[in-house]
């Protein structure tokens, strides 16, 4: 069967870099997403990967292993506001999204 | 305004009533979605519509039923629902394509709609 895997829950400190992982198995792959969701919101975009290695968007940073089916979007300089749920979803090979459970992310001050 | 967007934000409703859920998008996508969530648990597809054909269904109950009449508007139609059936129902559209590097190929949420049945 198809899984995704993050880990359920998160605490990091307002200022810190914090990591969240995600390991998948899936038939084919066609990328990876990760969404930001916060509390009674719609999930937003964050970031793709296609092909192996790290993609940098200002704070918000995410990195992708095909050998390894694994991802990580890495978050620095953390803020408050980056309180919520992050979710890794992979493409398969019929172009659908595979989706994990998320991660809730709790900023400390 | 937003690029898609829900009606209603939330429902209550009895588990003999007929509603319906609604979705407008309006980002030129080709491709529809409708996703339940439940706390804790991945997200659950379970209508995908492209170029208004309905590819997939994913197994769901007969008591939703979806509905596409133009590639800009997506229904889901409801009647006889059980208490499980209370969630979050995200619409989603997005451009299908098959070239994995043309870009613009995530999706886009509504709002949702947090259900309730009673």
């Amino acid at each position: 069967g198809q899984n995704i895997d993050q880990p359920t829950e998160m605490t990091a400190t307002e200022g810190a870099i914090v990591q969240i992982n995600c390991t998948y198995q899936t038939s084919g792959f066609n990328g990876l997403f990760w969404y930001q969701q916060h509390a009674g919101e719609a999930p937003t975009f964050l970031s793709y990967n296609v092909l192996d290695g790290l993609e940098e968007k200002g704070r918000f940073s995410s990195f992708l292993s095909r050998s390894k089916g694994y991802s990580y979007l890495l978050l620095k300089e953390l803020q408050m506001k980056d309180s919520a749920s992050y979710l890794c979803a992979v493409m398969d090979s019929n172009y659908q999204l595979i989706w994990g459970a998320g991660t809730k992310l709790i900023i400390k001050p | 305004e937003t690029g898609v967007t829900q009606t209603p934000r939330h429902l209550v409703m009895g588990m003999t009533n007929k509603k319906s859920l609604k979705c407008e998008q309006h980002l030129g996508h080709n491709a529809m979605y409708w996703y339940k969530q439940s706390a804790k648990k991945p997200l659950e597809l379970m209508f995908v519509y492209s170029l208004e054909e309905r590819v997939e269904n994913n197994s769901v109950p007969s008591r939703f039923s979806p509905e596409c009449p133009n590639s800009s508007h997506l229904f889901l139609h409801l009647h006889t629902l059980q208490p499980e059936d209370s969630a979050l129902y995200l619409c989603a559209s997005s451009q299908e394509t098959t070239d994995l590097f043309e870009g613009n190929t995530e999706a886009f949420f509504g709002q949702g709609t947090r259900l309730t049945v009673v």
